[in-house]
């Protein structure tokens, strides 16, 4: 079983940029492909990217490529996201999250934390 | 850009029986995976693989999936399954994963 700690979070002015954490604990950390899913509020779930478990794959969705960037770092048991160019429309509730394929099946979460994009 | 669709809301009375469906043109090629999220928490994964269940998750939740679409059923339900239901899945590559909108799922 892994636990997930995502940190880094806070408020940001529009064109800024924030790097978002999540640190594992608990079990090997390298077994998981690992993702980030953010949720606006009120809103629903939006996938925004995933690592493979070496780091040699990483798939985005459109709406944040060439912005966000993804990586691990194994060793730390850390995930991260850098989030470049932020927009209002970027404000949500960021989780990471943890599963075996890159499809899906993550069954490890985070207990998210808040960005706020506002001047 | 793929896409999953669900319900907006579905209610049902304790006791009975809910379902709430998932449809998607890459589900037959792609597992599904539903997850409950209540207010204020994480997501939790209640469904793997279309039809499997996690330890630790009630009996009275079930999958099933019949071409493009899939179902999660509730039997029995009860007043703590009053929650957001969220299909998931990948496009038929697999390198993208979607999320349905969400279901909300009200106990009368």
């Amino acid at each position: 079983e892994v636990q997930l700690v995502e940190s880094g979070g806070g408020l940001v002015q529009p064109g800024g940029s924030l790097r978002l954490s999540c640190a594992a604990s608990g079990s090997t950390f390298s077994n998981y492909w690992m993702t980030w899913v953010r949720q606006a509020p009120g809103k629903g779930l939006e996938w925004l990217a995933n690592i493979k478990q070496d780091g040699s794959e990483k798939y985005y969705v459109d709406s944040v490529k060439g912005r966000f960037t993804i990586s691990r770092d194994n060793a730390k048991n850390s995930m991260y996201l850098q989030m470049n160019s932020l927009r209002a429309d970027d404000t949500a509730m960021y989780y990471c999250a943890g599963g075996e394929y890159a499809s899906g099946n993550f069954d490890h979460w985070g207990q998210g934390i808040l960005v706020t994009v506002s001047s | 850009s793929y896409e999953l669709t669900q319900p907006p809301s579905v209610s049902v009375s304790p006791g009975q029986t809910a379902r709430i469906t998932c449809s998607g043109d890459a589900l037959p090629k792609q597992y599904a995976y539903w997850y409950q999220q209540k207010p204020g928490q994480a997501p939790v994964m209640m469904i793997y693989k279309d039809s499997e269940r996690p330890s630790g998750i009630p009996e009275r939740f079930s999958g099933s999936s019949s071409g493009t679409a899939v179902t999660l059923t509730i039997s029995g339900v009860q007043a703590e399954d009053e929650a957001d239901y969220y299909c998931q899945s990948a496009d038929s590559s697999g390198t993208s994963v979607v999320f349905g909108g969400g279901t909300k799922l009200t106990v009368l």
